[in-house]
């Protein structure tokens, strides 16, 4: 079935620095991505998503492109700031049904250090 | 903008009691998703509601049991409960089945 694998956390950074989490999946079919961050204590907040290949999501600093060659879709930022301390979780959509349920990737803990 | 709304946001059981994990969806939103987080582990997909009817299934454990109402609305219900369903329940919602997801706080459950 299909799959999300992420890499391992936690990622310790300090601020300022290039931020790199990858993100492989394995599907079949052409399933959309997304990229969701938890923030301690709070729900799942959907930080971007990119539907086809070559697609780029994009917001608050953050890109990832929908590599189809690669399986990839792995998250990137310039520079962090502490108040991106979270838990990056990658996801695609799994359209074998009516709806899409989300298959989630483990989970990467980013804390990011003054 | 409205959010999704999952009521309560706490809730501490028994072992073998029932609870009932309650969801609103944003306005407009038609289909309601649910799924179960562990400690420390990514969320697991429930089971799914398309326009008020049960869509698609997932690890749900034959003791629980969901249903999604007139208004949209969705519960969960969760029966006999085991120290092991104690975890962070989300609900999510979307404008058809096929858009994106948008996820509620979540409900944390404690079974002792």
């Amino acid at each position: 079935g299909d799959s999300v694998t992420q890499m391992e956390g936690p990622v310790t950074l300090s601020e300022e620095a290039f931020l790199t989490i990858n993100c492989t999946y394995t599907a079949t079919g052409y399933p959309s991505l997304f990229w969701y961050v938890q923030y301690p204590g709070e729900g799942l907040q959907l930080l971007l998503k990119a539907t086809k290949a070559d697609d780029k999501g994009s917001n608050k600093g953050f890109e990832a492109t929908y590599r189809k060659e690669t399986t990839s879709f792995h998250l990137e930022k310039g520079s962090v700031q502490v108040s991106d301390s979270a838990v990056y979780f990658c996801a695609l959509s799994d359209r074998d049904g009516a709806t899409n349920k989300l298959i989630f990737g483990t989970g990467t803990l980013l804390a990011v250090q003054p | 903008a409205a959010g999704v709304i999952q009521s309560p946001r706490h809730l501490i059981k028994e072992k073998r009691e029932t609870a009932t994990l309650k969801c609103y969806p944003i306005p407009r939103h038609d289909t309601v998703y649910w799924y179960q987080q562990g400690p420390g582990q990514d969320p697991q997909f429930l089971i799914s509601f398309y326009e008020k009817m049960q869509s698609d299934k997932g690890s749900i454990p034959d003791r629980f049991s969901a249903q999604q109402f007139s208004d949209y609305h969705s519960e969960l219900n969760m029966s006999s409960l085991e120290l092991g369903d104690s975890a962070l329940y989300f609900c999510a919602s979307s404008l058809g089945g096929r858009e994106t997801q948008y996820f509620g706080p979540g409900t944390r459950l404690l079974v002792l």
